[in-house]
């Protein structure tokens, strides 16, 4: 089946540190993937996001590199801020007969200290 | 340009009363899909409208079930609410059915 695994957090940084988020996924054909990031008490908003193997999607600051051959989606950032703080959601696509649906990771929450 | 809007907002029901939570897309975008996000959980497919019809369904009781009128908002009902339907209700439009999904806030239901 198609599934996403991310790493648990929370992840606890300080302002300017070098982040990381993995990711992995399972799936049958080739899915989009993308990165989500929700703040508190509001929606998703879409941060990044990549449709095919070695394509980069970059957004503020934040990269991940679709990885085939290691089925990986790993979001990083090279200084983070304060104002980064949020839950962060790994996705991919899953396609049926025209219409797509997305398939989420559970989320890890990123706290960053001043 | 208005994006995807929910509401209500907030919503408290009592175990075992009917629920609908209302959807309007984003301009232009004719597919409405719905999502469940629990506590602490990554969202969760409920099911997709595209022309008035559902089309395609996460693993969800037939408790829940919807609608997409003709101008192509949406409506999402849950019946015989259970404590464990109290979650965020996302709804997401898009401009065709495979294309990218655009969120709204989300409708906080919780079920007492």
């Amino acid at each position: 089946g198609n599934s996403v695994t991310q790493m648990e957090g929370p992840v606890t940084l300080s302002e300017e540190a070098f982040l990381t988020i993995n990711c992995t996924y399972t799936a049958t054909g080739y899915p989009s993937l993308f990165w989500y990031v929700q703040y508190p008490g509001e929606g998703l908003q879409l941060l990044l996001k990549a449709t095919k193997a070695d394509d980069k999607g970059s957004n503020k600051g934040f990269e991940a590199t679709y990885r085939k051959e290691t089925t990986s989606f790993h979001l990083e950032k090279g200084s983070v801020q304060v104002s980064d703080s949020a839950v962060y959601f790994c996705a991919q696509t899953v396609m049926n007969t025209g219409f797509q649906k997305l398939v989420f990771g559970t989320g890890t929450r990123l706290l960053v200290s001043p | 340009d208005a994006g995807v809007t929910q509401s209500p907002t907030h919503l408290i029901k009592t175990r075992g009363q009917q629920v609908t939570l209302r959807c309007s897309p984003k301009s232009g975008h004719d597919t409405v899909s719905w999502y469940q996000q629990a506590l602490g959980q990554g969202p969760q497919f409920i099911f997709q409208y595209y022309e008035e019809e559902e089309r395609q369904r996460g693993n969800f009781p037939d408790r829940f079930s919807g609608h997409q009128f003709p101008n192509y908002s949406s409506e999402l009902n849950v019946n015989a609410l259970l404590l464990g339907d109290s979650a965020l209700y996302l709804c997401a439009s898009s401009l065709s059915p495979g294309t990218e999904q655009y969120f709204g806030p989300g409708t906080r239901l919780t079920v007492t």
